[in-house]
């Protein structure tokens, strides 16, 4: 069955980076696309943009064009999140998706001096 | 970006009961290749979203057949013929029609 596992939770202080990982099983990673989607503390769903699993070209969405890096390792079947120089309002839950069928886990990322 | 209007922001209902959230969009969602990307997806506390609907109307594997969806062009519904306690939560439409794609700003479905 097909499956996004994400890594772990993280804290991180405000300046420093972080990459969150997205593994997918069950299923051939270059067929799909994988997007990422942001959710703050109690808000809703914000879409961040996608990376094209055959060419690794990313897409951002307006609000994730500085800072956000989507990268692949593609013989792992993994796509990454790379947020550099973390703000307070990154403190969120981030999700990868295939489609919006098959969601990872989510992983919270906490941003706190 | 389109801009997609959920109301109500919140719902309560008892189980049984047949409850309806309406999904506006700022601009058509009529595809040119004739197809209307319009989903909705349940958030339950302390989960992933999860796809119940897909292009308006076209029930996801595996979920119960209470949940319908219907609409054209900008206005939407999702329905939930018999409310039972597994169906609360945060529900979101979500659109893919136009790029970037946008949710909705969820309805929270309570037990009343």
């Amino acid at each position: 069955q097909i499956q996004l596992v994400q890594s772990g939770p993280e804290l991180k202080k405000p300046g420093e980076s972080l990459k969150i990982s997205c593994k997918a099983s069950g299923y051939t990673f270059t067929d799909y696309a994988m997007q990422w989607v942001k959710q703050a503390p109690g808000k809703g769903l914000q879409y961040m943009g996608w990376i094209n699993t055959q060419t690794g070209k990313p897409t951002y969405a307006d609000d994730f064009k500085e800072r956000f890096v989507f990268s692949l390792e593609t013989s792992a079947s993994t796509a990454y999140l790379q947020i550099n120089n973390l703000k307070n309002e990154d403190t969120a839950t981030y999700f990868c998706a295939m489609g919006f069928a098959y969601w990872g886990q989510g992983t919270l990322v906490t941003v706190s001096s | 970006d389109v801009v997609l209007t959920q109301t109500p922001p919140t719902l309560s209902a008892t189980i049984g009961q047949s409850v309806s959230i309406s999904c506006r969009s700022s601009q058509s969602l009529l595809h040119s290749n004739g197809n209307t990307y319009l989903h909705w997806l349940l958030q339950r506390p302390g989960q992933s979203p999860q796809l119940l609907i897909y292009s308006v109307s076209r029930l996801e594997s595996g979920v119960p057949n209470r949940f319908s969806g219907s609409g054209s062009g900008t206005d939407f519904t999702l329905k939930i013929s018999g409310v039972e306690a597994e169906d609360l939560g945060v529900y979101y439409c979500v659109q893919g029609t136009h790029a970037p794609p946008t949710f909705g700003g969820g309805t929270k479905l309570e037990l009343k």
